[in-house]
């Protein structure tokens, strides 16, 4: 079966520290790749996604970026945090079926 | 325009009984897919029941039912026999072919806070 890991779960970062986050699936190969971010008491928007290796595409411009250095990884990063920042990250996968399925999540504080 | 609407920002439902929680959604894709996912306290979120633009009946997965009415554009999730565990967030989504492509993305509503009541 497929799983999909998310760390770290939670993260306290100050205001214009770098920033990484680590998403990856097990069980299967060439996935599609989200990353997704929900604001407080807010829905889903999506950040980026990805079809393949080194295949990123940015849904809304701002101070974050993507990378997929490999099949079943996807890494969220920033070089400078802002106080906007702040949210839960959440990163989702789907291959040959319509329904996405998501990680556990990373809970961002930026102070 | 908003591609999906969630109109009801929180929701009351006695223990055992039924709740339909309100989506409708916004598009001009005649090949599209309905989703409903929960999202607890703790953050996760988890795949409830798709419905497909074409399919002729509403899809069911065990006490989760869409209320699937296309001429209206409404997706409304009925949950029936309301658990204490049913208390989380709920979110619509739809994904759209045309725009979608082989990336499959999906557009979130902005959700409907159920609570059961013991």
């Amino acid at each position: 079966s497929q799983t999909i890991h998310q760390w770290p779960a939670t993260l306290v970062q100050p205001v214009g520290s770098p920033l990484s986050l680590e998403c990856t699936v097990e069980g299967t190969s060439n996935p599609n790749l989200y990353w997704y971010r929900q604001a407080a008491g807010r829905g889903l928007q999506l950040l980026f996604y990805s079809v393949g290796i080194g295949q990123i595409s940015s849904e809304v411009p701002q101070n974050l970026s993507a990378s997929r250095p490999q099949d079943r990884q996807f890494i969220l990063s920033s070089k400078k945090l802002l106080l906007s920042d702040s949210g839960f990250y959440l990163c989702a996968w789907t291959r040959q079926g319509d329904e996405q399925y998501f990680g556990p999540g990373t809970r961002l504080t930026v102070t | 325009a908003q591609k999906i609407t969630q109109t009801q920002p929180g929701m009351f439902v006695q223990e055992k009984e039924a709740v339909t929680l309100d989506c409708t959604y916004d598009t001009s894709d005649p090949s599209y897919g309905l989703f409903w996912y929960k999202q607890p306290s703790s953050g996760e979120m988890i795949f409830l029941i798709y419905q497909g633009s074409y399919d002729q009946q509403n899809a069911t997965e065990g006490r989760y039912s869409l209320n699937f009415q296309k001429a209206r554009k409404s997706a409304n999730l009925v949950i029936s026999a309301s658990q204490l565990g049913d208390s989380a967030m709920y979110f619509c989504a739809m994904r759209e072919h045309l725009s979608s492509g082989s990336a499959r993305q999906l557009t979130f509503g902005s959700g409907t806070q159920l609570t059961v009541l013991p």
